[in-house]
């Protein structure tokens, strides 16, 4: 099965900065088939991002996701409050889908 | 508005066995695969297992291979997990999860665009 590997474990930012999320595929991720989730504490995860760069409906511009083969990036422009959460990837290119980790961005 | 609500969690010995439902409305159920997804106490999110619209194609986690049922009743919208032979390592928040199209592609690798608000499972003597 494909391992993700999300970088850093943790992102202490402040609001209104730019955070770069990474996550890394133990093998290359086929028809960049990576989606992204949030999820906030005793919430369930939301759906930010498919195909790796696709906004899910209802997902402000500022997240964007890019990457492909076995480098993927989400990236917040502008750090808005409500967006201190944890953050994970998902590879659906192969079964069984996996998850990354996690990173959870917390505020400074 | 789609809604996904799971039920069944609880308390369990190890070795027992639970019934976990996840009723759907909002859109054509029979239409999309769904899938469970689980999240133990602090930790990430592992797929569990998925189903195809019709119900044809079931796919497994090799850690709950043989061990956990998944299946649905399109006549009620709703979808079940089976879980048997329990273990500690299973004590999770399990998720009801929608897939994005019908086929068995999308249950057995598919990703999801609506999730329940989970149920508690313990594994526990």
């Amino acid at each position: 099965e494909i391992v993700l590997t999300q970088s850093p474990g943790t992102l202490s930012l402040s609001p209104g900065e730019r955070a770069t999320l990474s996550c890394r595929a133990s093998q290359s991720v086929s028809s960049i088939n990576l989606a992204w989730y949030q999820q906030k504490p005793g919430q369930a995860p939301r759906l930010l991002i498919f195909g790796a760069s696709s906004r899910a409906t209802g997902i402000p511009d500022r997240f964007s996701g890019s990457g492909s083969g076995t480098d993927f990036t989400l990236t917040i422009s502008r750090l808005e409050p409500e967006d201190f959460a944890v953050y994970y990837c998902q590879q659906y290119g192969s079964s069984p889908p996996t998850f990354g980790g996690g990173t959870k961005v917390e505020i400074k | 508005e789609v809604q996904l609500l799971e039920s069944g969690g609880g308390l369990v010995q190890p070795g027992g066995s639970l019934r976990l439902s996840c009723a759907a409305s909002g859109f054509t159920f029979s239409s999309f695969a769904m899938s469970w997804v689980r999240q133990a106490p602090g930790k990430g999110l592992e797929w569990v297992s998925g189903i195809s619209g019709s119900g044809g194609g079931t796919y497994y986690a090799d850690s709950v291979k043989g061990r956990f049922t998944i299946s649905r009743d399109n006549s009620k919208n709703t979808l079940y997990l089976q879980m048997s032979s329990l273990r500690a390592e299973d004590t999770a928040v399990y998720y009801c999860a929608k897939g994005m199209c019908s086929s068995n592609t999308c249950a057995r690798q598919g990703y999801f665009d609506y999730w329940g608000q989970g149920t508690l499972v313990t594994v526990s003597s």
